[in-house]
């Protein structure tokens, strides 16, 4: 197992397009997380899955940005519309919950909206 | 609404020095405190990790101090290298697991040789 996987790594692009990552989980983690990370500042919590349902979404995931999980493995962020302000770096990380196992991330996409 | 404040910013210790980062939380909810360590272009990684129920907890050079009254946390690194000059991030959760953690915003230790 190589751990969780993000793609692509570096993402550019211009102010009211639409961008998609996808982030592939430690095989036989339930839990699958995205947070944001901007200079300077921790990771600030976006939303989680346990399996393929989506049970929390933080009030920064405006209704510009959905994310899914089908069939609970791999997981998609995309951000419609983009902004300058997307600008950051998205962090997946996932965990197997039940063994109350510690959160493995991913090393990120990082945006840049120009 | 900043739930968990870390200080300092930025520090910087001599080779061998201990290097010390400090952590305050506001919700007493909060029952478990990792310790993230984020080197450039990677993503953060499990440190250290304690629960309220003990008042430290020590892993090799990496101590975890914990003040429940206080409600301050704080990382000590002893023997500091090199190595481990990253960005380092106190952290809590509310739930007994770590899930949906809060960071503080980080603090930059660089390590001289």
């Amino acid at each position: 197992d190589t751990g969780v996987s993000q793609n692509p790594r570096h993402k550019i692009t211009k102010r009211g397009q639409n961008v998609t990552f996808r982030c592939d989980p430690i095989s036989e983690h339930n839990r699958l997380y995205w947070y944001r990370q901007t200079l300077g500042q921790g990771p600030e919590f976006l939303t989680y899955f346990q399996n393929e349902a989506q049970l929390e979404k933080s009030r920064l995931l405006s209704d510009r940005f959905s994310a899914e999980r089908p069939k609970g493995s791999f997981s998609t962020l995309e951000i419609q519309r983009t902004e300058q302000g997307d600008s950051a770096m998205y962090l997946c990380a996932s965990s197997r919950y039940d063994r109350g196992e510690k959160l493995f991330f991913g090393s990120g996409t990082q945006l840049s909206v120009l | 609404q900043q739930q968990v404040k870390q200080s300092p910013q930025s520090l910087i210790v001599q080779k061998g020095g201990i290097s010390i980062i400090n952590c305050a939380y506001e919700n007493t909810a909060f029952d478990y405190f990792p310790w993230y360590q984020q080197f450039p272009g990677k993503g953060p990684a499990l440190l250290i990790a304690i629960r309220p129920d003990v008042s430290e907890k020590k892993e090799g050079r990496f101590t975890i101090s914990f003040n429940k009254s206080a409600k301050q946390f704080s990382l000590h690194i002893m023997d500091s290298q090199p190595g481990d000059s990253a960005t380092y991030f106190c952290a809590a959760s509310k739930e007994n697991r770590d899930d949906k953690i809060i960071f503080g915003k980080g603090t930059r230790l660089h390590i001289l040789p």
